[in-house]
């Protein structure tokens, strides 16, 4: 079974718009991290934001913040004021302490496209 | 400026040839990663190093290979094995493998593109 689940293929949205991207993720370790990356088509991957499982808050960047739903097991990343640099790849990952890896495992991602 | 560098940003092999993928850091992190990217997928792990002298087996190591010699310095093999090695490859970095707690991110480089002719 996929740990970590991002069901959108692609997205649009129109720019200065709101958009949010969907994560949920799957694990029985009580302690755990998720991370969201941005790819553009340069190919690096950046890092945008990171929830811990015990975080009281939502955690937030900038334009970035994660709704945290740890009942849901969801982590969807909201992109407030989209701009036309936000147009890239999207990837969710989770980082499970139980097993001692702390190897994030990540999802397929979701394609995100502006408009102006 | 801190951060990791690959090289190259393409290579091309023929089949049946070995090619090594570079990757360096100056982050001063311990803990190194090598991934795989094909079109419409994540990430999926090759090896991984979480201290000098040290590396382990990810999900898909088949037909490559590493060494740790350096802690700024992880290199992959592409070795002739490797049936499908045609894909973008990603190496990262971050502080510690085993940091629990905090974030821990993983920094990346800039990948390499390996095409097989």
């Amino acid at each position: 079974a996929q740990k970590i689940t991002q069901t959108q293929p692609g997205m649009f949205v129109q720019e200065k718009e709101a958009v949010t991207l969907d994560c949920t993720y799957d694990t029985s370790d009580p302690s755990y991290g998720l991370f969201w990356y941005k790819q553009p088509s340069s190919g690096e991957m950046i890092f945008l934001i990171y929830q811990g499982s015990y975080d009281q808050q939502n955690a937030t960047e900038g334009r970035y913040s994660l709704n945290f739903q740890k009942a849901r097991k969801s982590a969807n990343l909201v992109i407030s004021a989209s701009q036309l640099g936000d147009s890239a790849m999207y990837f969710c990952a989770m980082r499970e302490t139980a097993g001692g890896s702390y190897i994030p495992t990540f999802g397929r991602g979701t394609s995100l496209i502006v408009h102006p | 400026d801190g951060g990791i560098t690959q090289s190259p940003k393409y290579l091309f092999r023929k089949e049946g040839q070995n090619v090594t993928l570079s990757c360096e850091q100056n982050l001063n992190h311990d803990a190194m990663y090598w991934y795989r990217q094909d079109p419409g997928q994540g990430l999926r792990l090759i090896y991984y190093s979480q201290i000098v002298n040290d590396f382990q087996k990810g999900d898909i190591a088949e037909g490559y290979s590493v060494s740790r010699e350096k802690k700024e310095s992880f290199p992959l093999t592409v070795t002739s094995a490797q049936k499908n090695p045609t894909a973008f490859y990603l190496c990262a970095s971050s502080i510690q493998g085993r940091l629990a707690g905090g974030h821990n991110e993983q920094f990346f480089g800039p990948g390499t593109r390996l095409t097989v002719l």
